[in-house]
Formats: C-alpha cells, structure tokens, sequence
C-alpha cells in the first residue's frame, strides 16, 4: 500500500519558538494532503487542506498566519506552527491521497508536539 | 452541517463477536470508511462502503444503509489486539475537496 512518511515523530519546544513538521508520500504522488490535529481522547478534526502548487484551505476557526502550510510538490508538505504555545501542544497528523486511487486516505505516523 | 454519532466506549471478551454502530447525517455523502486507531498511532484504514450493504474483509466486515445513514463495523473472533479505537469518517463531497469527517471514536477494550 501506499506509504506517508511524517517526521519528526515527538517534538518538545519552548514556547515562542517556531516548529515544521514534515509529510512525504514515498511511492505515489498525492494530489491533495490533509492535515488533522487530535486531542487526547478525541477525533481527527481537520485543520486545512492543500493541493499541490495552490494555497492551502483551512478549516473555520483555524488561524492561517500561525499554521503555515506548503505544498510545494506532489510528494511533499510542511505543516509549520509558528509561535507554538502551550494550547497548540496535540498530535498532528497528515494524510494523502492519491490520483489512481480517489478513495483512501493514507495517513502519516502523527507528530506529537508538547510546547512547554 | 455535519454530525456523526458512535458509541463511546464498547468492551467484549476475546474470541467474541462485537459490533459497532455509527449514524451519520451530513449535507452530501460520498462513501463511509472505518478507522482502527491504537493509541497514540494514525489511524489504519478498514473499510469502505459506498454503496448500500455488506463489505467482509476477513474477521471485519463493514455495512451500510444510505436511507437510515447507518452503518456498523463488525469485529469476529476478537483478539486481544483487537483492543483500539474505531473512528467511523464520512466523506462529503460538498466542501470540494472531499474531506473526511470523523466521528469521536468507539474505544474498544478486549478482555481476555
């Protein structure tokens, strides 16, 4: 099956700092990634969605300005959070889909950010 | 808007049978897929189902009524590692884009 690659797994940072988080699709070009954020104990909520080579589109009541995403080729998007603070520590997690087949989504290995 | 509604929690012996369910009411529909999530993990796909009936893939099969917006994951022969929770997504092809809306997640505990 396909594989998302999504690195780095754990980050811990002080707050202020800037962090990017990684998503690559290793063996198939992904037309459209998604990024989710999970709080403990509670489901995927969709944070934005980006096609390659246009903006991103995000979700209501996600700020664009803070959670900065690039898509800058087929295989590849950085999900950067800028300013993190301690309300921003969550697992994040992207996920891909491809152009052959529309239905399944391919997920990453989620990032687990904790902002001190 | 969206809603999506599954049980919280659900618990159940190895070896057992356990199903659970998932309602759904949503401005579009475009196909209705299970998640298996273990603790902090992504989540792993299972099923899906886009047209009315029954899915089977070995010991889980995944059934769907478009009419009722209605569909259940049934889990045979549990094993312990069975032990996880089961998101229940509904792709809506409204937004665009197609996205995914999930549902909060059945955890699901296996007992020996």
């Amino acid at each position: 099956g396909a594989v998302v690659s999504q690195h780095p797994s754990r980050v811990i940072c002080k707050s202020g700092t800037s962090v990017k988080i990684e998503c690559r699709s290793l063996d198939f070009q992904a037309t459209t990634m998604f990024w989710y954020r999970q709080f403990p104990k509670q489901s995927l909520m969709l944070m934005a969605t980006s096609n390659e080579g246009s903006k991103a589109t995000y979700e209501q009541g996600v700020e664009k300005d803070k959670f900065l995403i690039n898509h800058a080729s087929l295989t590849l998007s950085t999900l950067t959070v800028t300013s993190a603070h301690p309300e921003d520590s969550s697992f994040y997690i992207c996920s891909a889909r491809t152009r052959a087949t529309n239905e399944k989504l391919f997920f990453g290995s989620g990032t687990q950010l904790s902002v001190l | 808007g969206q809603n999506i509604d599954q049980p919280t929690e659900m618990t159940a012996t190895e070896g057992a049978i356990v199903q659970i369910n998932c309602t759904y009411q949503t401005s579009g529909f475009n196909g209705l897929f299970w998640y298996q999530q273990h603790a902090g993990e992504a989540p792993t796909f299972l099923s899906y189902n886009v047209l009315d009936g029954l899915e089977e893939k070995g010991r889980f099969s995944s059934f769907l009524s478009r009419s009722k917006g209605y569909s259940y994951l049934l889990l045979k022969e549990l094993q312990m590692k069975d032990s996880a929770s089961y998101l229940c997504a509904v792709r809506d092809p409204g937004s665009g884009y197609s996205t995914l809306t999930f549902g909060k997640g059945t955890m699901l505990l296996v007992s020996p």
